[in-house]
């Protein structure tokens, strides 16, 4: 495997359900970062983690959890989720945190909740 | 707060000509980045181009060039000799310099179609 992946690539759950999503990256970074993409929306930042602490978390509800257990790995649990979570969610990482280093990004898991 | 436009949601070009997606963006700051990044049907999203705002020349990867002019907070990408393989959503970012951790803001996206 290289560069970013993400497991599963299609979910969908019921609103009651608690599910994780997966991301491991192969490139030695720093840095990694869960985005949500939603149609006709920018893409929305939602948690990003340096060295495996988190250092940013842009208002996200309490109903995704991220877990970043090591630099290659990164999580985000969901638990009770709303139809209008349903996205495609991308995992994202890169050396580091400085703005001008390119984030290398995952294909992407399309989460569809019912 | 910073925010990335980007007016035109669909563009089509035919496969050779040339084509040039806009954005636009606001900020307050003096020195920060941009980038264009382009996701195919396959949805990984990749860099195409990045420009330093303290940089005055237009940052150029093969095809794929910009026009960055920031009294005007523009910076549109023209791709030249435009291919198939072009055929992608494509996203403007921007992120300030330093500090920011990792903070991209990315517009709407430009789907652009490449026709035979």
């Amino acid at each position: 495997e290289t560069g970013v992946t993400q497991t599963p690539r299609h979910l969908v759950m019921g609103m009651t359900n608690k599910k994780s999503l997966k991301c491991e990256q192969h490139l030695g970074h720093n840095a990694m970062y869960w985005y949500k993409q939603s149609a006709k929306k920018p893409l929305e930042l939602m948690f990003v983690y340096s060295l495996e602490e988190r250092v940013e978390n842009n208002s996200v509800p309490s109903r995704f959890s991220p877990e970043c257990p090591n630099s290659s790995h990164l999580f985000l649990h969901l638990h009770t989720l709303q139809p209008e979570d349903s996205a495609l969610y991308l995992c994202a990482s890169s050396p580091g945190t400085s703005g001008y280093l390119e984030q290398f990004f995952g294909p992407g898991t399309r989460l569809t909740v019912l | 707060a910073q925010t990335v436009t980007q007016s035109q949601p669909e563009m089509s070009v035919q496969e050779a000509e040339t084509v040039t997606l806009s954005c636009t963006y606001d900020t307050s700051e003096n020195n920060y980045y941009l980038f264009w990044y382009k996701q195919p049907p396959s949805r990984q999203m990749i860099l195409v181009i990045r420009q330093e705002a303290y940089k005055q020349q237009n940052a150029t990867e093969n095809r794929f060039s910009v026009n960055f002019q920031k009294a005007a907070k523009s910076f549109s990408l023209k791709i030249s000799d435009s291919q198939l393989g072009d055929t992608a959503m494509y996203f403007c970012a921007f992120i300030m310099y330093g500090g920011s951790q990792g903070n991209l803001i990315f517009g709407k996206g430009t789907k652009l179609s490449v026709k035979p």
